[in-house]
Parts: C-alpha cells; structure tokens; sequence
C-alpha cells in the first residue's frame, strides 16, 4: 500500500510570502500526481496535475515540481484567498490515494 | 454550463442503505471515468469508486461489498449504493469526474457534495 505524507501539517505565513508544500510517496511513482486546494465548506479543488501542470483557470503563482517520492507545491507569493487546506493524491493506480494535507494559514 | 449536483444524502441507522445520485450537465457520464470521494468530518478526502469503459469498477477495501457504483447514460446520471452502513461511512459523499477525462487529468470537476449521516 502507497503511504503519502505531506509536511509540514500547518504553515503559518503572511500574505505575500512563499509557501512551499511537500509530498513525500512511501515508494517511487509516475507523474500521476495532482495537487487539490480546498477551503471550508466547500469541495476540493483541482491545482495542479502530471505533478507540474496548473489545471485550467488556476494562476501562474502556483507551481508543482518533483518526481520519484518527492513533490512539491510551491506558491510564489500568497494571496488572502491562497489561505486554505492542500492535499495531493496518487491517481496511477487503484485505490487512488490522498495526502494528509497541508493547512496553509494567516500568521 | 458543466455542473455535478449530488443528492440523496441524510440521516440513516447503521446498517441501513441509502442511494447517493450525481446528475451531470455539460459532459457526458458514458464518456469519462467518473469517481465518488467522501470526506468524513474534519479528515481529509477519501476516495471510494471509480467506473469506467461502460462496466469496469473499484472500490476502496473499506466500502468493498457494500457499495455498488453505477451510471445511468439516459439520464447523464452517476449513482452509489450504499448497503449495511456503518458509523464510519458518516461523511460528505462527492462525485468528481475522472481521473481520465480525455488524458490522466486527476479529478478536475466536482460536486458540491451530501451529507450522509450514519447514527442510531
């Protein structure tokens, strides 16, 4: 079974800093990766795909890098509305398989 | 307009049964791997099934045997039977399509997701 950690659990930054999201799979995977934004109340939304790849309508300060067990999420310059949970998932293989998550908040 | 709308969520009795429906407008059911994901309270998303090429389905381990996913192309409709519910399958149940939707895409189109309450 594929384990799928991401770290840290909480970041607490400012608006305007960087955030960076890691992804780390308990064994060597493709770049089947996506990446997933979701904010109270609401469904999980689709960032990024194939690892580095923003889905539609998603803004050029998000970015996806890694390959083998380690990913990773990177937000250039946080917006108010950046301040959310992330999670990646797994989708090359049955289970899909979802992270943790990441809580992205205000410091 | 694409939108995926779920309904049929509510308050059950363990080992009741409960039948969650996702009426797709904007893209066709038939031609797309279309999944449900559930979200237990204050935990993250947990995928739960997947159909695809008309009859091929998965499950996860935890609902294998007690969940039946379906797809009705008729109505554009995307269903999950839910059989001997536990308190552990308490969760919001969404339906998201993919994760092939013409390419290996993840899950890039989601409900707003229903309620599904198992307690005595």
């Amino acid at each position: 079974e594929i384990v799928m950690t991401q770290s840290p659990a909480t970041l607490s930054l400012s608006p305007g800093e960087r955030a960076t999201l890691s992804c780390r799979v308990s064994q060597s995977v493709s770049s089947n990766l996506a990446w997933y934004q979701q904010k109270p109340g609401q469904a999980p939304r689709l960032l990024m795909y194939g690892a580095s790849t923003r889905a539609t309508g998603i803004p050029a300060r998000f970015s996806g890098s890694g390959s083998g067990t380690d990913f990773t999420l990177t937000i250039s310059s946080l917006q108010s509305e950046d301040f959310a949970v992330y999670y990646c998932q797994l989708y090359n293989n049955w289970p899909l398989t979802f992270g943790g998550g990441t809580k992205v908040e205000i410091k | 307009e694409v939108q995926l709308v779920e309904t049929g969520g509510g308050l059950i009795q363990p080992g009741g049964s409960l039948r969650l429906s996702c009426e797709v407008s904007g893209f066709s059911v038939s031609a797309n791997y279309m999944s449900w994901v559930r979200q237990a309270p204050g935990k993250g998303p947990e995928w739960v099934s997947v159909i695809y090429s008309g009859t091929t389905t998965y499950y996860a381990e935890s609902v294998k045997g007690r969940f039946t996913i379906s797809r009705d192309n008729s109505k554009n409709t995307l269903h999950l039977q839910m059989n001997s519910l536990r308190v552990e399958d308490t969760a919001v149940y969404y339906c998201a399509r993919g994760p092939y939707s013409g390419g290996w895409y993840g899950l890039d189109l989601w409900g707003q997701g229903t309620l599904v309450t198992v307690s005595s």
